[in-house]
């Protein structure tokens, strides 16, 4: 099993453009995960799906949405990039719904 | 809302001896205190979790223990390598329930970076 997987692993955005980043998994987890890690801020949760078809909003919401494309696949993405979101992104997945679980290898976006 | 604070946020021991980072959280509801290890351009990796029906778990060298009516939750690493060098982070939600609208927020530490002297 590949685990989960993230593409981009890196990408330099201008303000205002928009991108989606990608994240799979083969575990046949039932939740999955959007992370942003900040300096000193640690770990916090974006946007999360607890089973196919269903979205939830996290601690730190706006400027993104997501989609649970189907059970391995969930994508964030940011209609109109702000510096603030210069962070890196990752994504996890678990069985249950407690949050965490296995963690992708990340994505380090930086907007300009 | 749930806030974990974790302490210290820098440990250097020597290869051999024990480390120990301790946790607290605020909200007395939460049952679940995972602990992640975190190396250098990778993804946290989760490497031992405990449930509040339980006061103590071991796997191997390292170890968790959970005191609710402090709320406090340490890791412990005995026998310290090398390639125990990272950033640890601990964390805590509520499992199974709906916690703030928002059911698995995982609320994490803002991390502690270990370091092991050969």
């Amino acid at each position: 099993n590949a685990g989960v997987t993230q593409t981009p692993k890196f990408q330099v955005l201008k303000t205002g453009q928009s991108m989606t980043l990608q994240c799979a998994q083969d575990m046949n987890h039932n939740s999955m995960y959007w992370y942003r890690q900040d300096p000193g801020m640690g770990l916090r949760l974006i946007y999360y799906s607890a089973s196919e078809g269903t979205t939830d909003k996290g601690e730190v919401p706006n400027g993104y949405n997501v989609s649970r494309l189907n059970k391995r696949e969930f994508s964030l993405r940011l209609e109109s990039a702000a510096p603030s979101q210069t962070s890196v992104y990752f994504c996890a997945s678990s069985f249950g719904t407690s949050g965490g679980g296995l963690f992708g290898p990340g994505t380090r976006l930086t907007v300009l | 809302g749930e806030n974990v604070e974790q302490h210290p946020s820098t440990l250097s021991v020597q290869e051999g001896d024990s480390a120990v980072i301790k946790c607290t959280y605020s909200d007395s509801a939460s049952n679940y205190f995972p602990w992640y290890k975190q190396e250098l351009g990778k993804g946290p990796q989760l490497i031992i979790d405990i449930r509040s029906n339980v006061g103590e778990k071991k796997d191997q060298r390292i170890a968790v223990t959970l005191n609710k009516t402090a709320k406090h939750f340490s890791l412990h690493i005995t026998e310290t390598q090398p390639e125990d060098s990272a950033v640890y982070f601990c964390a805590a939600s509520l499992s199974g329930v709906n916690y703030g609208g928002s059911q698995g927020n995982l609320i994490f530490g803002k991390g502690t970076k270990l370091s092991v002297k050969p």
